[in-house]
């Protein structure tokens, strides 16, 4: 267990729906990072944040979009949903260089 | 561009012999590399780091080679395991984007009895 959490494990929703995905760091941990994977596919960078505000953003799409809240968990929206966006999503922390994965949330989108 | 990539997209071992699993990368500016296993339906779970003041580093069962002339990082893993069937990413940490880390495309490990 790495001290990540996120909610839901599983989602599933139609095509040209709006999701929000949640995340929790582990304790202590300021930075949060947004990753997409999908089928037999390496993990792609989308976006992350520190302390509440962006830091480096990937290839994140504008349907997508994210936060950081004060009490530093995250959330990742997806809005106008393809077929597409299909895909394990994952949220890791850092303390500082080394990043710690959540479960994953497994989105499908009919 | 930016690319870390992988020699083997899947190796098979026998449980109980060594085996070595490779990865290139194409930055020779960063500085910090990480392993990490990915079993079905979970969560990358880092293995191993190393940094480039360093050409090696043991863990428990696991050691990570770095050589930065070639660029070119391997993870051995000692007397495998069928537990240690899964998926191994590499991942560097690129410079040009603050603590951004780029992933390999990975490598399926198979341990056969």
């Amino acid at each position: 267990d790495s001290g990540v959490t996120q909610t839901p494990k599983h989602l599933i929703t139609a095509t040209g729906q709006r999701v929000t995905l949640r995340c929790s760091p582990r304790s202590g941990d300021l930075s949060v990072y947004w990753y997409q994977q999908s089928l037999d596919q390496g993990l792609q960078f989308l976006i992350q944040y520190y302390n509440g505000e962006e830091r480096a953003k990937g290839n994140i799409l504008e349907r997508f979009s994210a936060q950081q809240f004060p009490d530093l968990h995250s959330e990742l929206n997806l809005s106008s949903l393809e077929l597409g966006d299909s895909a394990l999503y994952f949220c890791a922390s850092s303390p500082s260089d080394t990043q710690y994965f959540g479960p994953g949330t497994r989105l499908t989108v009919l | 561009g930016e690319s870390v990539g992988l020699h083997l997209p899947t190796l098979s071992v026998q449980e109980g012999d060594n085996s070595i699993i490779n990865c290139a990368y194409s930055n020779s500016a960063s500085d910090y590399f990480i392993w990490y296993k990915q079993e079905s339906g979970k969560g990358p779970q880092f293995i191993i780091d190393i940094r480039s003041n360093m050409d090696k580093r043991q863990g428990q069962r696991v050691t990570v080679l770095l050589n930065k002339t070639v660029k070119h990082l391997s993870l051995q893993i000692a007397a495998t395991q069928p537990g240690d069937s899964a998926v191994y990413f590499c991942a560097e940490k690129s410079l040009s984007n603050t603590d951004k880390l780029i992933f390999g495309t990975g490598t399926r490990l198979q341990v056969f009895p």
